[in-house]
């Protein structure tokens, strides 16, 4: 299968501890982006990387957010200290060029208690 | 404010009736995508329209973009159990290399 993968599908955490997802883009992709969706909304804007370059943060992404592509093929969300308000879906996705369909992946559940 | 308002937010239907839904904006785009997202997926996308004006149609789903570029419609014919889902606007404005999304509008057609 050579879609957008990411990983873990659910995570379950308490309050305050940190978590990660990765995501792994299709091959020929150079550009990533990562959104978040909450129940009964569209995909919010988080973040993009033209290859390994994060050349965009949307407001949303707070400092206890970071996110990486160190080799410009997969990207980390890594989330610190999180909020019961970080619970959301995050959508990976990718697409080749500026303009043109965006591939997602089957996002990243994440609850926190 | 959200740069992309879809209407209706829900949208219930028996199976083989006619739909239209509505992404409006007061900004203009250089294009604007379709997608639709079952529950626990990402979006797919449905498809893509570039020229103001431009109408394309996908078996039973015709798409219009606005003639200035700031409004798009997708219609459904003969709506089936199957078109369920939530269907999502996306517009690209051209500067910027994200793609903003609208709330969507959930439909559900029974059977």
């Amino acid at each position: 299968d050579t879609g957008v993968s990411q990983d873990p599908r659910h995570k379950i955490t308490k309050r305050g501890q940190n978590v990660t997802f990765r995501c792994d883009p299709i091959s020929e992709h150079n550009r990533l982006y990562w959104y978040r969706q909450t129940l009964g909304q569209g995909p919010e804007f988080l973040t993009y990387f033209q290859n390994e370059a994060q050349l965009e943060k949307s407001r949303l992404l707070s400092d206890r957010f970071s996110a990486e592509r160190p080799k410009g093929s997969f990207s980390t969300l890594e989330i610190q200290r999180t909020e019961q308000g970080d619970s959301a879906m995050y959508l990976c996705a990718s697409r080749r060029r500026n303009t043109g369909e965006l591939f997602f992946g089957e996002g990243s559940r994440l609850t926190v208690l | 404010t959200q740069l992309l308002e879809q209407s209706p937010q829900f949208l219930s239907i028996q199976e083989g009736e006619n739909l239209t839904v509505y992404c409006n904006s007061s900004s203009v785009f250089s294009s604007l995508q379709w997608y639709r997202q079952e529950p626990g997926e990402g979006p797919v996308l449905l498809v893509t329209v570039v020229t103001g004006g431009e109408v394309k149609k996908l078996k039973r789903l015709t798409f219009q973009f606005g003639d200035a570029r700031k409004d798009s419609s997708l219609h459904i014919t003969a709506a089936q159990p199957g078109d369920t889902g939530l269907y999502l606007c996306a517009g690209d404005q051209g500067g910027s290399e994200k793609l903003v999304f609208g709330k969507g509008t959930k439909l559900t057609v029974n059977p």
